[in-house]
């Protein structure tokens, strides 16, 4: 069975904070993939990242950057400088081989950005 | 906007009802995927099709069913409503039977947020 388990529920930070959010897995299959998304208060999801399981290179993009840690089966995700508009839940998802058709989601983290 | 798009994007009802919440995937994408959204079980997989037949299922209850149409939008019927039932259901497509574009991405609509009372 997969899990994806994100520990922290609401991380308020003030504006221009670097914050990071953290997202711990567990899944059997040799090859994965792991995704995050993004619901700002409007409620849809906003696709972030995807990675596979044999790609651990840190990425950035932009203000964001994605830290893949296989040994500590971690996906955390940073995010430097903070602004208001980061204000969303986030979440983090597993989906197992490619063609598997299912992601399992962790339960999200409320990130608020304050002024 | 992904071009997904679900209709209604709110609907109120009472117990006991049934509903049916309707999704138009993006062009061109064979796959559509249902998910719940509840404040007690978070985002959960309910049923996956492609191209018109089921190609998975989730933690779908006997009450909801789901079909896909030949013009490949697909509804969700929800029937016997009960008030756990309430939550916002989530369509989301992608080209692939598997679910993945070469991005990785699933497309999601902006939800039916669904009130039972």
């Amino acid at each position: 069975a997969q899990k994806v388990t994100q520990a922290q529920t609401e991380i308020s930070v003030v504006e221009k904070e670097d914050v990071t959010l953290d997202c711990v897995y567990e899944t059997r299959d040799t090859t994965y993939y792991l995704f995050w998304y993004k619901q700002p208060p409007s409620g849809e999801l906003v696709f972030l990242i995807r990675r596979n399981s044999f790609d651990e290179q840190n990425e950035i993009s932009g203000r964001y950057s994605w830290n893949f840690q296989k040994s500590t089966s971690s996906f955390n995700f940073t995010i430097t400088a903070s602004q208001v508009v980061d204000s969303a839940v986030y979440f983090c998802a597993l989906s197992g081989l490619l063609g598997s058709n299912k992601l399992t989601f962790g339960t999200g983290t409320q990130l608020k950005v304050e002024l | 906007d992904s071009g997904v798009t679900q209709t209604p994007k709110h609907l109120i009802t009472a117990t006991g009802q049934r509903v049916t919440l309707r999704c138009s995937p993006r062009s061109g994408d064979l796959s559509v995927y249902w998910y719940q959204q509840s404040l007690d079980q978070g985002l959960q997989f309910l049923i996956q099709y492609y191209n018109g037949e089921e190609r998975a299922k989730g933690n779908i209850l006997e009450r909801f069913s789901a079909q896909q149409f030949p013009d490949l939008h697909s509804e969700l019927n929800l029937s016997s409503l009960e008030l756990g039932d309430s939550a916002l259901y989530f369509c989301a497509s992608s080209p692939l039977a598997g679910g993945h574009t070469n991005t990785g991405e699933l497309f999601f609509g902006e939800g039916s947020r669904l009130t039972v009372l």
